[in-house]
């Protein structure tokens, strides 16, 4: 079974830009969150999805935003991007009707000049 | 919110030893646990999980503790080997989101 996919897995931005991210989960798995990794704060919680519609969300600002699609497949978008936005952006799949594990993505790191 | 802390940022183990990754967590509500390990360029990987209603539980070489009274965490692997080094995070289910630890770098010196 394929792992959860990610892309791009880089990405360089210009301050004031906008990017989007792309997750696709393990098949059959219907959730998806978002997770932003930095070194000074570690994991934080972005937003979750499930069945295209955002069921959780963390403590960010409205210029992160998110999709799930019918095939569960999701975007996140930030856009005005910020200095402090660089930082290695996670999606985590998993299967709500199973248990609480969730599998990770290899990221995409972001980098805002 | 929650906090989750690690007690020590870094850890260096000799190859074969067992190696102690501690945690410390804030909400006596949380119901769920789960370790993972990261390594360079990769995505943080399950490694194992315990309820609240467990005080241990084991795997393959690896065995969590969980003490609810100091709301403390401890991932134990035995006979470290080099493959074993990586950060190591924990993460407590808080009603529906996880919150997870800034990590333990494990360094395994051969």
């Amino acid at each position: 079974k394929a792992g959860v996919t990610q892309t791009p897995r880089y990405l360089i931005k210009t301050r004031g830009q906008q990017v989007t991210l792309s997750c696709s989960p393990i098949s059959g798995h219907r959730s998806v969150s978002w997770y932003q990794q930095t070194p000074g704060q570690g994991l934080q919680f972005l937003f979750e999805y499930f069945s295209e519609t955002q069921r959780n969300k963390g403590n960010f600002p409205g210029r992160f935003s998110g999709r799930q699609f019918s095939n569960s497949r999701s975007e996140m978008n930030v856009s005005t991007l910020e200095l402090g936005d660089s930082a290695l952006y996670l999606c985590a799949s998993r299967n709500p009707g199973s248990s609480y594990e969730q599998y990770f993505g290899p990221g995409t790191r972001l980098t805002v000049t | 919110g929650e906090s989750v802390g690690l007690h020590l940022p870094t850890l260096s183990v000799q190859e074969g030893d067992n190696s102690i990754i501690n945690c410390a967590y804030s909400n006596s509500a949380s119901d769920y646990f789960i370790w993972y390990k990261q390594e360079s360029g990769k995505g943080p990987q399950f490694i194992i999980d315990i309820r609240s209603n467990m005080d241990k539980r084991q795997g393959q070489r690896v065995t969590v503790l969980l003490n609810k009274t100091v709301k403390h965490l401890s991932l134990q692997i035995a006979a470290t080997q080099p493959g074993d080094s990586a950060v190591y995070f924990c993460a407590e289910k808080g009603g529906n989101q996880f919150y997870f630890g800034t990590g333990t770098s494990l360094t395994v010196i051969p």
